[in-house]
């Protein structure tokens, strides 16, 4: 089946590294995204991971995958205002038109 | 490079009047993506068209809805007879390469357009 999870909320501390978690249950899927969206905005992709990789970093951030959990995170580090957006989880098979996505973590940033 | 664009970016409807949402597809790219974000919720796959062929509307309710992708001009997608269920954000995307294929194959993603329907 298709299904991708993700808590709904997350509020961290200014400067703390955010780990927003995802799980999702089809183990065909072939790239792991994560999404960010602002207020009124479209989506921005921010990372992906493909199914065959542990670990990506870029930057701020850093994608883990673990394949037999099902588990996918995405941790910020030094978590600003500017980071104040809904995360979201996604994933796609290689071969398949459509993205499938989780329901969003919002993720409040506090002074 | 102008990326996807869609308008209008919010739409006002009452019940029963019919919904007009148009999407531009970034330069060469000829792959047209459809997604709907109901309140609160992530996005959900409704069809994906080439120029002038759906390709796959697994994700398309039955009745009411319907996409195209002409030759000429932006891809629309059409809502019929709308309902208050039918409020949502609506967003395109498009690759460059088929949906299908194997491989990384980003889709960029439009701004949305936001559907009110009174």
């Amino acid at each position: 089946g298709e299904d991708v999870e993700q808590s709904l909320f997350l509020s961290v501390r200014e400067g703390d590294s955010s780990v927003i978690n995802c799980t999702y249950t089809d183990s065909s899927s072939t790239y792991l995204y994560w999404y960010k969206q602002e207020p009124g905005a479209g989506l921005q992709l921010l990372t992906y991971i493909f199914s065959n990789m542990d670990m990506k970093q870029d930057q701020r951030l850093t994608v883990l995958l673990n394949k037999k959990d099902k588990h996918l995170s995405l941790r910020i580090a030094d978590t600003q205002t500017g980071d104040s957006a809904i995360y979201f989880c996604a994933e796609r098979y290689s071969s398949a038109s459509k993205i499938i996505f989780g329901s969003g973590t919002r993720l409040s940033i506090r002074p | 490079n102008a990326g996807v664009m869609q308008n209008p970016r919010h739409l006002v409807r009452r019940r029963g009047q019919e919904a007009r949402l148009r999407c531009s597809p970034m330069k060469g790219h000829s792959h047209v993506y459809w997604y709907r974000q109901l309140p609160e919720e992530g996005l959900k796959f409704m069809v994906y068209l080439q120029k002038e062929n759906i390709i796959d509307e697994s994700g398309m309710p039955k009745e009411r809805f319907s996409a195209e992708f002409p030759k000429e001009g932006p891809s629309i997608l059409r809502i019929q007879q709308v309902v208050r269920g039918d409020s949502a954000a609506y967003f395109c995307a498009s690759s460059p390469r088929s949906g299908l294929a194997g491989g990384y194959n980003e889709q960029f993603f439009g701004p949305g357009t936001r559907l009110t329907v009174l």
